[in-house]
C-alpha cells in the first residue's frame, strides 16, 4: 500500500510567520504534488515535482514555494503566511497517473 | 481554461438504490479519468480510473466514459450508507502532467 504522510494534521500560525508543511512518501515515487482545498473551489494545484530538485508551478503558486531535496520528501513553504492561506493542504504522490493523497493539514492563519 | 464540471448536489438516494454521478470536461486532449471518494474531514481516496470508451466495473462501482460527448460517470449499485461522501472527478490531459479536478458531488445514502 502507498503511504503518504504529512507532518501535521492541524496547524495554527500568525500572519507573517514562515510556515513549513512536510510530506513524505514511502513508495519511491518520482512525482509529488501540493494542493489546497477550499469549499466551493475544489482542489487546486499549487506546485508539483517530477524529481529531486525539480519543481513546476501549478495553478496557484503565488505566496508559496517548495523544496525537494530527497525523493521521498516534498515540502511546501509559506514565506509570509496570510489569512487567505487558511485552507486544507493536501500532498499527493503519483504512480502511473494514479495519485495517492496524504491525510491533509488544516492550516489556520490568524 | 481546462474545466471539469460536476453537479454539486447534494444527491440523496435510498439504501440499495443506484447512485449516478456525472462529470463533463472541456479538454478534448484528456486521456485518463479518475474518480475519488472523500469522506468528510478526510483526504481523497482513488476508487476508479478509466482510460477507454465504454464501461469499467469494479465491484459495486462502474465507471462509464464517452469521449465523443466528453462525459464520464460513476454508478454505485446497491448503495450503502457508508458510500455517503463527496465524489471528485478528475481528468489528465495527454500533454499536461497534472490532474484537473471537479468541485465534487456530495452523495448521501439514506438508510
Amino acid at each position: 500500500d502507498v503511504k503518504v504522510t504529512q507532518s501535521s494534521r492541524y496547524l495554527v500560525k500568525r500572519t507573517g510567520e514562515k510556515v513549513f508543511l512536510e510530506c513524505v512518501q514511502d513508495m519511491d515515487h518520482e512525482n509529488m504534488f501540493w494542493y489546497r482545498q477550499d469549499p466551493g473551489l475544489g482542489l487546486r494545484l499549487i506546485y508539483f515535482s517530477y524529481d529531486v530538485k525539480m519543481k513546476e508551478k501549478g495553478d496557484i503558486p503565488e505566496g508559496y514555494s517548495v523544496s525537494r531535496e530527497k525523493k521521498e520528501r516534498f515540502s511546501l513553504i509559506l514565506e509570509s503566511a496570510s489569512t487567505n492561506q487558511t485552507s486544507m493542504y493536501l500532498c499527493a504522490s503519483e504512480r502511473t497517473d494514479e495519485q495517492y493523497f496524504g491525510p491533509g493539514t488544516r492550516l489556520t492563519v490568524t | 481554461q481546462k474545466e471539469v464540471e460536476q453537479n454539486s448536489g447534494p444527491l440523496s438516494v435510498p439504501e440499495g438504490a443506484i447512485a449516478s454521478l456525472n462529470c463533463t470536461y472541456s479538454d478534448r486532449g484528456s486521456q485518463s479519468f479518475f474518480w475519488y471518494r472523500q469522506y468528510s474531514g478526510k483526504s481523497p481516496e482513488l476508487i476508479m480510473f478509466i482510460y477507454s470508451n465504454g464501461d469499467k466495473e469494479d465491484g459495486r462501482f462502474t465507471a462509464q466514459l464517452n469521449k465523443a460527448s466528453q462525459y464520464v460517470s460513476l454508478l454505485i449499485r446497491d448503495s450503502q450508507p457508508s458510500d455517503s461522501a463527496t465524489y471528485l472527478c478528475a481528468t489528465l490531459s495527454g500533454s499536461a502532467r497534472q490532474l484537473t479536478f471537479g468541485s465534487g458531488t456530495q452523495l448521501t445514502v439514506l438508510p
